[in-house]
């Protein structure tokens, strides 16, 4: 069985600020995909990033950075200088072969001006 | 268009109604999903199909009847809903099953309320 944790239900940060999107995932399988989504207020999820899992190098674009270390089976997001416009439930997920996509619990991240 | 289209964006129903939601891809996809989100379990599967095949169906009651007619359509029938089924219903397709590198591309989402 497969499991996304995102721990974080709720976040609210003042903008400008730094922000880190906690994710823990557990699966048996050595070989697997994660991936980060943005679901703003209109209501579709956006596809964010995608991370397998031989491939440990973290991972920056623009002021999104992601951290995925193995050993503690956590993928991490990481806004830099937050905006208003960050504003949105991210959602982490995991696919293993065979298996379709699951979901973490979505953390929803206010950016106040 | 581009991306994947849900109609209606809303819609308010009554227990006795029949109603569907509409979802089309402008993607090329091979494959399209129907998600539940709500405020007790944030993402749940509920269909996938497959090159117009249903290949998954998650334990969802019959009340929800999905229909695919071509690899670019994707309907929910909706009929003798409870008030528990008032969710945002998304849609999603993928080139090729969610296979561990594809992403999926979704669609805004019907506002669904039971009333």
């Amino acid at each position: 069985a497969q499991k996304v944790t995102q721990a974080q239900t709720e976040i609210s940060v003042v903008e400008k600020e730094d922000v880190t999107l906690d994710c823990v995932y557990e699966t048996r399988d050595t070989t697997y995909y994660l991936f980060w989504y943005k679901q703003p207020p209109s209501g579709e999820l956006v596809f964010l990033i995608r991370r397998n899992s031989f491939d440990e190098q973290n991972e920056i674009s623009g002021r999104y950075s992601w951290n995925f270390q193995k050993s503690t089976s956590s993928f991490n997001f990481t806004i830099t200088a937050s905006q208003v416009v960050d504003s949105a439930v991210y959602f982490c997920a995991l696919s293993t072969a065979g298996n379709m996509l699951t979901f973490g619990g979505g953390t929803r991240l206010m950016v106040k001006p | 268009e581009t991306g994947v289209t849900q109609t209606p964006r809303h819609l308010v129903m009554g227990m006795t109604n029949k109603k569907s939601l509409k979802c089309e891809q402008h993607l090329g996809h091979n494959a399209m999903y129907w998600y539940k989100q709500s405020a007790k379990k944030p993402l749940e599967l509920m269909f996938v199909y497959s090159l117009e095949e249903r290949v998954e169906n998650n334990s969802v009651p019959s009340r929800f009847s999905p229909e695919c007619p071509n690899s670019s359509h994707l309907f929910l029938h909706l009929h003798t809903l409870q008030p528990e089924d008032s969710a945002l219903y998304l849609c999603a397709s993928s080139q090729g099953l969610q296979e561990m590198n594809t992403e999926a591309f979704f669609g805004q989402g019907t506002r669904l309320t039971v009333v």
